[in-house]
């Protein structure tokens, strides 16, 4: 079976400071991978996604940068943090013999705080 | 750009009672899905609707999706406390757009 993961959980940074978040995904290959950011309590937006090996689209110009150097690893990094990054960051997967809609399927979040 | 509007923003109920919440959008999806998302982790999926008119049956939950393929509904029977969380719709063309959530209460 699939599981992904996401570390760190949680995640105090201040202003101007690099972070690195990595996603990883087991029991699949060549998914679709996607970044999405949170604010409490509300819906998700789409940070980035990629269909393969150093294949990144953004969705949402910012701080913020990701890569995909293995096919099921998905960092997500800044060089500075802003007070703004905070949120909570979720990462997804999508197998490419995926169900009959767009299903995706996420991993338990890491809970960044800029202070 | 597409827009997925969700209502209520914020349901509290007690247990037993029944509960409706709504997905709306101007746009056409190809397929719309429902998450259930608990605080401090991720969205669990419920649930796809493809065909336009379709309804699916998850023990206690209706899920409706219109005829026109742009809105939905998720019905809850005798909601219990175990029903509570953070209720997602997301539409799907080459991703997923999801709407702002309904937070539901169900207290014992």
């Amino acid at each position: 079976s699939q599981t992904i993961h996401q570390w760190p959980a949680t995640l105090v940074q201040p202003v101007g400071s690099p972070l690195s978040l990595e996603c990883t995904v087991e029991g699949t290959s060549n998914p679709n991978l996607y970044w999405y950011r949170q604010a409490a309590g509300r819906g998700l937006q789409l940070l980035f996604y990629s269909v393969g090996i150093g294949q990144i689209s953004s969705e949402v110009p910012q701080n913020l940068s990701a890569s995909r150097p293995q096919d099921r690893q998905f960092i997500l990094s800044s060089k500075k943090l802003l007070l703004s990054d905070s949120g909570f960051y979720l990462c997804a997967w999508r197998g490419l013999a995926g169900g009959p809609g767009n299903e995706q399927f996420f991993g338990p979040g890491t809970r960044l705080t800029v202070l | 750009t597409q827009l997925l509007e969700q209502s209520p923003q914020f349901l509290s109920i007690q247990e037993g009672e029944n509960l409706t919440v709504y997905c709306n959008s101007s746009s056409v999806f190809s397929s719309l899905q429902w998450y259930r998302q608990e605080p401090g982790e991720g969205p669990v999926l419920l649930v796809t609707v493809v065909t336009g008119g379709e309804v699916k049956k998850l023990k206690r939950l209706t899920f409706q999706f219109g005829d026109a393929r742009k809105d939905s509904s998720l019905h809850i029977t005798a909601a219990q406390p175990g029903d509570t969380g953070l209720y997602l719709c997301a539409g799907a063309d080459y991703k997923l757009s999801f709407g702002a959530g309904t937070t539901v209460t169900v207290r014992a």
